[in-house]
């Protein structure tokens, strides 16, 4: 079973700049997540989606930041104009079911694409 | 929202040795969760314990869950290099959607 797919794996910008990530989560799972961590914390959500609605995105910061998953199935996460500490690295993350704490709930993770921000 | 938190932060040990972290939380829960990050991956489910569960095994990880002290612990037994990476925890309460988690615990098994 093929895992989840994100890119770029890295990617080095200039402050105001734009830049977008791309995740394909696990076939299957109707649920995916965007994860901002930055160095030294925990994976902090910015947002999850059920197939193509969003469920939670109450810590994206929509001025700069959006995401999208126009077809239930792979999901852009973009940020424009980029700040010095949106330097993360970033996390998609799906799992096959909306409630997780009535089930095994396990989040599959993608292994992050890494963003500077000079 | 509910989010564990690891202690002790840093952990540095000797290949063999064992490996304890604890996790604390705040309310209830129907589970918690534990997830491993090697520097530069994604986070990787661990194990999962269940409220009405008091301890559960899995190879050389064993997890305790004490919902009167709303605390958890990860036993690595006989820990090896490979052991060296991050660990989190994850409570879940009724309806959790999705998991927070706090800063971890960085573990360094030395060889």
């Amino acid at each position: 079973e093929a895992g989840v797919a994100q890119s770029p794996r890295y990617k080095i910008i200039e402050k105001r700049q734009s830049v977008a990530f791309w995740c394909n989560p696990i076939s299957g799972h109707a649920t995916l997540y965007w994860y901002q961590q930055i160095l030294g914390q925990g994976p902090k959500l910015l947002i999850q989606f059920q197939n193509n609605g969003v469920v939670d995105d109450s810590q994206l910061p929509k001025d700069r930041f959006s995401a999208e998953r126009l077809k239930g199935v792979d999901s852009t996460l973009k940020i424009q104009p980029a700040k010095l500490e949106d330097s993360a690295v970033y996390l998609c993350a799906s799992s096959s079911t909306l409630i997780l704490a009535a089930s095994t709930g396990e989040l599959f993770f993608g292994e992050g694409s890494r963003l500077t921000v000079l | 929202s509910q989010q564990g938190e690891e202690d002790p932060q840093a952990l540095s040990i000797q290949e063999g040795e064992n490996a304890t972290m604890n996790c604390s939380y705040k309310t209830s829960i129907n589970n918690l969760q534990w997830y491993r990050q090697n520097s530069g991956r994604g986070l990787v489910h661990l194990i999962l314990i269940r409220s009405n569960e008091r301890e559960k095994h899995s190879g050389r990880l064993r997890v305790t869950l004490d919902t009167s002290k709303k605390s958890s612990s990860l036993l690595i037994t006989a820990s090896r290099a490979a052991d060296t990476a991050s660990y989190f925890c994850a409570p879940m309460d009724t309806g959790r959607r999705a998991l927070t988690f706090g800063s971890g615990t960085r573990l360094q098994v030395q060889p």
